[in-house]
């Protein structure tokens, strides 16, 4: 009965490299949220999706970030020509339909650090 | 739009002390949801509560308990007899209406319980 799984938990990349970030969400769940924890802050929502579909990108920067939910695997956040002010955790949420009235479970979180 | 408050940056307790986290909130929608989630220093999001719009029954689970009043639109946490371990960050968070799918987390709140 796994939560949601996050990796990796931590990632290193330069300035300009790609990020990757994958969650998997809770056995039964179908939508899956992610937020960003910038140090020493608390969590802003960035994109919530279901299976193919994005339902809100409201809180996602409009330029170098970008996220999926495939039919089939994990979703994924992708940041691209990652900068220093990437660098934060990174949590994945999931929860069944309206996820406000089953609660959403959280994975661990990916610390992503830019060099 | 959504809102949360959490007045207090930070509060230090010595420990078997009574300490109560704060939390306001502000949505236009008359149903809606809020949570509070620990993050140890480990740094997962540890579920804690999640209280319904309709709910307003006070709630207790061991030496936690959760005060929620409509009224001054608070719900408000207390951690009775405080322990070391209970060190932590703790987010109050609102869920609601047309922004049904995501959560609105406070700035956080951190708890320092000294021996």
């Amino acid at each position: 009965n796994a939560g949601v799984m996050q990796n990796p938990r931590h990632l290193v990349r330069r300035r300009g490299q790609e990020a990757r970030l994958r969650c998997s969400p809770m056995k039964g769940h179908s939508h899956v949220y992610w937020y960003r924890q910038l140090p020493e802050e608390g969590l802003k929502f960035m994109v919530y999706l279901q299976k193919e579909n994005i339902i809100d990108e409201s809180g996602m920067p409009k330029e170098r970030f970008s996220a999926e939910f495939p039919k089939e695997g994990p979703s994924i956040l992708r940041i691209q020509q990652v900068v220093r002010g990437d660098s934060a955790a990174y949590f994945c949420a999931s929860s069944q339909p309206s996820g406000g009235g089953y609660g959403y479970t959280f994975g661990s979180g990916t610390r992503l650090t830019v060099v | 739009a959504q809102k949360v408050t959490q007045a207090q940056t930070e509060i230090s307790v010595v420990e078997k002390e009574d300490v109560t986290l704060d939390c306001v909130y502000e949505t236009r929608d008359t149903t809606y949801y809020l949570f509070w989630y620990k993050q140890p220093p480990s740094g997962e999001l540890v579920f804690l509560i999640r209280r319904n719009s309709f709910d307003e029954q006070n709630e207790i689970s061991g030496r936690y308990s959760w005060n929620f009043q409509k009224s001054t639109s608070s719900f408000n946490f207390t951690i009775t007899a405080s322990q070391v371990v209970d060190s932590a960050v703790y987010f109050c968070a609102l869920s609601a209406g047309t922004s049904y799918g995501k959560l609105t987390f406070g700035q956080g709140t951190i708890l320092t319980v000294h021996p």
